[in-house]
């Protein structure tokens, strides 16, 4: 089975540090990277994606790195506020055959940032 | 934007009934949505993928019988957990899929609705 392997579990930040989460895939079927923030009893919402020919985006306070010869990506969060505080997914989408569009999500973290 | 809602938002039911959750695309149209199970402090997982006017295909594992899905439009499918029991309590999470193209790009991406509390007593 395909998998996303997504660290750490949870994370604690002070207002206004850097948030890490990083993720890394096993295959490379995938050809989109995108990340989602979730609220408590909330569905997931699209914070930033990334295609695996760009090594790096970044919108705002978010930032994407995508290292595609060690099959790693990650979010940077700068500048992160108490809003930040939410649980962070990082996925991948396949990208053809019987399983194409299908996303296979990471194991979440867990962001509380402490004002 | 692209907005997917569930209704119900949450339910609770007695053991062996049937519930059924609606998953909307509002402002789009959609032949392909997703359904997702959560449970607590867990991450996503797809049950079976819907397509409009046709069977759904569902992830190994997922009884189809259990979990019955109708997608009649493109702007609605139905899950349908049929006898649910306790351990049937989940998050359950639909997504729309977009397709088109853009500024030159392709683009596929999946909005998710809020997501629906189903507790089985």
């Amino acid at each position: 089975q395909q998998q996303v392997k997504q660290s750490p579990q949870s994370l604690i930040v002070q207002k206004g540090g850097i948030s890490i989460i990083n993720c890394a895939y096993e295959n490379t079927a995938f050809d989109y990277f995108p990340w989602y923030q979730q609220f408590p009893g909330k569905g997931p919402a699209l914070l930033i994606a990334i295609r695996p020919d760009v090594s790096e985006k970044k919108e705002g306070r978010f930032t994407i790195s995508f290292n595609k010869s060690a099959k790693q990506f990650s979010l940077h969060i700068m500048d992160s506020q108490p809003g930040d505080s939410a649980t962070y997914f990082c996925a991948a989408r396949n990208a053809g055959g019987t399983s194409y569009g299908k996303l296979t999500f990471g194991q979440g973290t867990i962001l509380t940032v402490h004002p | 934007g692209a907005v997917v809602s569930q209704h119900p938002s949450r339910v609770i039911c007695k053991s062996g009934t049937s519930v059924k959750i609606e998953c909307r695309s509002l402002d789009f149209q959609a032949t392909t949505m997703f359904w997702y199970r959560q449970f607590p402090k867990q991450s996503l997982m797809l049950m079976a993928t819907s397509n409009e006017g046709s069977k759904a295909t569902y992830e190994q594992g997922v009884e189809k019988d259990k979990f019955l899905i109708n997608h009649a439009s493109l702007t609605l499918s139905t899950l349908t957990v049929t006898s649910a029991h306790p351990e049937d309590s989940s998050f359950y999470i639909c997504s729309a899929r977009v397709i088109g193209l853009a500024g030159g790009y392709s683009y596929n991406e999946q909005f998710f609705g809020p997501g629906t509390r189903l507790t089985v007593l």
